[in-house]
């Protein structure tokens, strides 16, 4: 089955500088890459998505990329803030499939 | 609209007591989703349950843990005999039907804490 590796597993930044956060994932099929963030407390809730056939996405300060040779996606925050700090979880799923494999979480730590 | 509820938020039990936690999924959502979720350990998934097909038990950890969906809407998790490292936040998440993933819309958990 699907195997997503997920880094760093804590990510502290100041308020302003960008933050990167890495996953790689096992199965070649595999054609959904979404990204959930979740505040301490709170359910997770779908921030950014991507499919195999755009190698990036953007939506204002958050975006992803994908490199399918390689498999490995990431997700670029820029410009953080306070609000940003939260545990953000990457995912796959692979064609045909509805359920999704997580990667294990990033904590992110915005300082101001 | 409504979200996804779950109860209860909290439940603690005795070891080798059985639990049910519910899932109220949003409606007109064909699939619903059973997610476990441990300090550390990220979102695990446990069964998946798409419209009246045979539902995905993969992620069950052992035979203690099943689940039902009546009327293709609610759906049961139910841990039998629980054990201490069954502690954790138990998660719903519901999707609309369709080819491949779809955003997963997930319940605010039920936190269960087995002494």
């Amino acid at each position: 089955g699907e195997n997503v590796e997920q880094h760093p597993s804590t990510l502290s930044v100041q308020e302003g500088d960008s933050a990167v956060i890495k996953c790689t994932y096992s199965d070649s099929a595999s054609n959904y890459f979404p990204w959930y963030k979740q505040e301490l407390g709170k359910r997770p809730q779908l921030i950014i998505d991507i499919r195999s056939n755009v190698g990036e996405k953007k939506d204002q300060r958050i975006a992803v990329t994908l490199n399918k040779t390689a498999k490995h996606f990431s997700l670029h925050i820029t410009e953080t803030q306070p609000e940003d700090s939260a545990v953000y979880f990457c995912a796959a799923s692979r064609t045909g499939y509805s359920t999704l494999t997580f990667g294990k979480g990033t904590m992110l730590l915005v300082s101001p | 609209g409504a979200g996804v509820s779950q109860s209860p938020s909290n439940k603690v039990t005795e070891k080798g007591k059985d639990v049910e936690l519910r899932c109220d999924p949003i409606s007109g959502h064909t699939a619903l989703y059973w997610y476990r979720q441990s300090l550390g350990q990220g979102l695990e998934f446990l069964i998946y349950f798409q419209g009246n097909s045979a539902p995905d038990k993969s992620g069950l950890p052992s035979d203690r843990f099943s689940a039902e969906r009546t009327g293709g809407s609610v759906s049961t998790l139910t841990i039998q005999r629980t054990q201490q490292e069954d502690s954790a936040v138990y998660l719903c998440a519901s999707s609309q039907t369709g080819t491949g993933a779809r955003e997963q819309y997930f319940g605010p958990g039920t936190r269960l804490t087995v002494t």
